[in-house]
C-alpha cells in the first residue's frame, strides 16, 4: 500500500497569484499523477510526473500554466500559476501500486 | 477517446435496500476498471479493481462485475447502510496508459435510515 501526503489541505488565494502543492509519498514510485477535480465534475488527468524527467501533460493543460517538480522518487510539486477564478477546483496527488491511491487532496479557492 | 459515463446520476435509498451502480465506457481496450469512494473533504478510496481479464470481484458487501466485450461494469451494494452514504466513482485505465484514469462523472449515493 501507499500512504500519500499533500499540502496544503486547503487555500483561498487571490487572482493573479501562484500556489505550489506538494505530495509525499511514504515509498518510492517510478510515475506520480495529478489530477483536478472541478466542482460538480469528474476528475480529469492533469500530468505524469516521472522522476529525472519533465513531466508529460494532458491535452488542454500546459507547463506554463502547471509547472510540476519531481525531484526524487518520493515527492512532487504541482504549482498552479497565475491564477483565476476557473482554478478553484480540487487537486489530487495519485500513485499506481497493486491499486490506485490518492492523496487527500487540496481544495483551492481562487477570489 | 475513451469516455466514462455513470448511471444514475444520483441515488437515495432506505437503508437495508440492494443497489446497483452502472458504468459503461467506449473503448473496450482497457488494462484494468477500478470502483471508488469519494467522502466530502477526502480524497479517493479504492473499493474495487478488475483486471481486464477477470468478470468480478468481491469485497464484503460489494461486488463489481466487468463485461469488457459490452463496455458495462456494476457495482452491487448488498444491504446497504447509511455510511455506504457517499460519491461513487469508476474509471478505466487504457491498454497502453499505465496509471492514467479516466473517470466517470460518478453516483452520488444517499442512504437515509
Amino acid at each position: 500500500s501507499a500512504v500519500i501526503s499533500q499540502k496544503p489541505s486547503r487555500d483561498i488565494c487571490q487572482r493573479g497569484t501562484s500556489l505550489t502543492i506538494q505530495c509525499q509519498v511514504d515509498s518510492q514510485v517510478t510515475m506520480m499523477f495529478w489530477y483536478r477535480q472541478q466542482p460538480g465534475q469528474s476528475l480529469t488527468l492533469i500530468a505524469t510526473a516521472n522522476q529525472g524527467s519533465e513531466a508529460t501533460y494532458e491535452s488542454g493543460f500546459v507547463i506554463d500554466k502547471f509547472p510540476i517538480s519531481r525531484p526524487n522518487l518520493t515527492f512532487s510539486t504541482l504549482t498552479v500559476s497565475n491564477m483565476s477564478p476557473e482554478d478553484s477546483s480540487i487537486y489530487l496527488c495519485s500513485v499506481q501500486g497493486n491499486i490506485q491511491y490518492f492523496g487527500a487532496g487540496t481544495r483551492l479557492s481562487v477570489l | 477517446k475513451q469516455e466514462v459515463t455513470q448511471i444514475p446520476a444520483a441515488l437515495s435509498v432506505p437503508e437495508g435496500e440492494n443497489l446497483v451502480l452502472n458504468c459503461s465506457f467506449t473503448d473496450s481496450a482497457i488494462y484494468n476498471l477500478q470502483w471508488f469512494r469519494q467522502d466530502p473533504g477526502k480524497g479517493l478510496t479504492s473499493l474495487l479493481l478488475i483486471q481486464s481479464s477477470q468478470r468480478e470481484q468481491t469485497s464484503g458487501r460489494l461486488n463489481a462485475s466487468l463485461d469488457k466485450s459490452s463496455g458495462r461494469s456494476t457495482l452491487y451494494i448488498a444491504a446497504s447502510q447509511p455510511g455506504d452514504s457517499a460519491t461513487y466513482l469508476c474509471a478505466v485505465v487504457g491498454g497502453t496508459s499505465y496509471g492514467k484514469l479516466t473517470f466517470g462523472q460518478g453516483t452520488i449515493l444517499t442512504v437515509h435510515p
